[in-house]
């Protein structure tokens, strides 16, 4: 079974302190790791996608990569406007287009 | 979210009361998904859209669900005799090529009492 595990569940920084957040995920097959940022209230917002390991994809504060096994998204130098849950999702080969979530990471920055 | 927009944002049902949640996207979305995301968890795939051809409805939890997709565009999830278990926020999201990301809208938040 397609499996994907987010550590921690939740995190606090100070503003400031670079932190990594883990994506770990058991597939048959990878298609594609996606994560996204969601803010109470509001849908999934796409962050990045990573195909193969190796693969770094990075915009302003944020650096996702990934293995064969996990996904890193490392945060340097946090700011209050960070917090928010980050989520990682899986697309599994096979036949299915689904995307297969983790439970999410829970970031609070503080300032 | 960019592309889809959902509604009612809050639908509050009373137990055994059936629901029709609306998700419409932009034009040019090959690609519909219906996502089931209960407080504190991820979102959970309910079913999916290709066109409006719907290839996959594994993840519906019982056949008081329904969704369609009649002319490749505006999508209904309905769910029949709300349960309380059902309360969630129903998340649509879309992809205009295979294999590329979904882009979700805000989600509709079902409270069944």
């Amino acid at each position: 079974e397609d499996q994907v595990t987010q550590s921690p569940e939740a995190l606090r920084l100070q503003e400031g302190e670079s932190s990594s957040l883990n994506c770990s995920y058991t597939v048959s097959g990878l298609r594609g790791l996606f994560w996204y940022r969601q803010d109470p209230g509001k849908g999934p917002e796409f962050l990045f996608t990573l195909y193969s390991a190796g693969e770094e994809k990075e915009k302003e504060r944020l650096k996702a990569t990934l293995t064969k096994k996990e996904s890193f998204l490392h945060i340097t130098a946090p700011k209050p406007e960070d917090s928010a849950t980050y989520l990682c999702a899986v697309h599994p080969q096979g036949g299915s287009e689904k995307l297969v979530f983790g439970k999410g990471m829970k970031l609070t920055v503080n300032p | 979210g960019a592309g889809v927009s959902q509604s009612p944002r809050y639908k509050v049902a009373k137990r055994g009361q059936d629901v029709a949640l609306r998700c419409d996207p932009i034009s040019g979305h090959v690609s519909l998904f219906w996502y089931q995301q209960a407080l504190g968890q991820g979102p959970e795939f309910l079913t999916y859209f290709q066109n409006e051809a719907q290839l996959d409805k594994s993840g519906l939890p019982s056949d008081r669900f329904f969704a369609e997709r009649p002319e490749g565009s505006v999508s209904t999830l309905k769910i029949q005799r709300t349960q309380q278990e059902d309360s969630a926020v129903y998340l649509c999201a879309v992809r205009k090529l295979m294999n590329t990301e979904a882009f979700f809208g805000q989600g509709t938040r079902l409270t069944v009492v």
